[in-house]
């Protein structure tokens, strides 16, 4: 199965700042890529799909790029619910699998 | 749309459980649906999935629990279920009904099996 490494494992940053998320997978999965944000206590949010296109309601400082193997989300200005966990999923090969995490905090 | 599970609860080890959802905003037979679980305090882990009737219907499964688990629906009751055999101590953790087949737009709030001797 793919393995899907995020990294860093935790950001520290401050409201305003920008935030770079990376996701490597262990091999191709074209652009079937996702990502989710949760937050505690919350199921996750799904922001992103298709490797680049924003779900429905999804504020335009979120940004995602990548396909193949390396995929990058960004949060160009850092808000104050913008501190979560975010997740990236692969459904390019099954099983389809999670990344680890990366939590966002203050 | 809104996902609503039940069924969750305490077994031993090699005991069996049967998950429901019971769905509105949808028509459970024209849509994807999957079974997302998140163990206590880690990360999310697709379980499996069931294609639309329109595309087959046919299901697939993470590796760890194909053979003893299986997704289903009721179209007349517009549920959707997840059979659970042979449970294992690993597989403990939150199980949301998810509307997506690929990715997952639409969480039910999910419910909690916990698998203990």
């Amino acid at each position: 199965e793919i393995v899907l490494t995020q990294s860093p494992g935790t950001l520290s940053l401050s409201p305003g700042e920008r935030a770079t998320l990376s996701c490597r997978a262990s091999q191709s999965v074209s652009s079937y890529l996702a990502w989710y944000q949760q937050k505690p206590g919350q199921t996750p949010r799904l922001l992103t799909y298709d490797g680049s296109n924003r779900a429905t309601g999804i504020p335009d400082r979120f940004g995602c790029s990548g396909s193949g193997t390396d995929f990058t989300l960004t949060i160009s200005r850092l808000e104050p619910e913008d501190f979560a966990v975010y997740y990236c999923q692969q459904y390019g090969i099954s099983p389809w699998t999670f990344g680890q995490g990366t939590k966002v905090e203050i | 749309v809104q996902l609503v599970e039940s069924g969750g609860g305490l077994l031993q080890p090699g005991g069996s459980l049967t998950l429901s959802c019971a769905a509105s905003g949808i028509t459970l037979n024209d849509a994807w649906m999957s079974w997302v679980r998140q163990a206590p305090g880690r990360g999310l882990e697709w379980v499996g999935h069931i294609k639309s009737k329109a595309d087959g219907g046919t299901t697939d499964y993470l590796t760890a629990v194909k053979g003893r688990f299986a997704v289903s629906r009721d179209a007349s009751e517009n549920m959707l279920y997840l059979r659970m055999n042979s449970l294992k101590s690993e597989d403990t953790a939150v199980y949301h009904c998810v509307m997506g087949g690929h990715y997952f737009g639409w969480w039910g709030q999910g419910t909690l099996v916990t698998v203990s001797s």
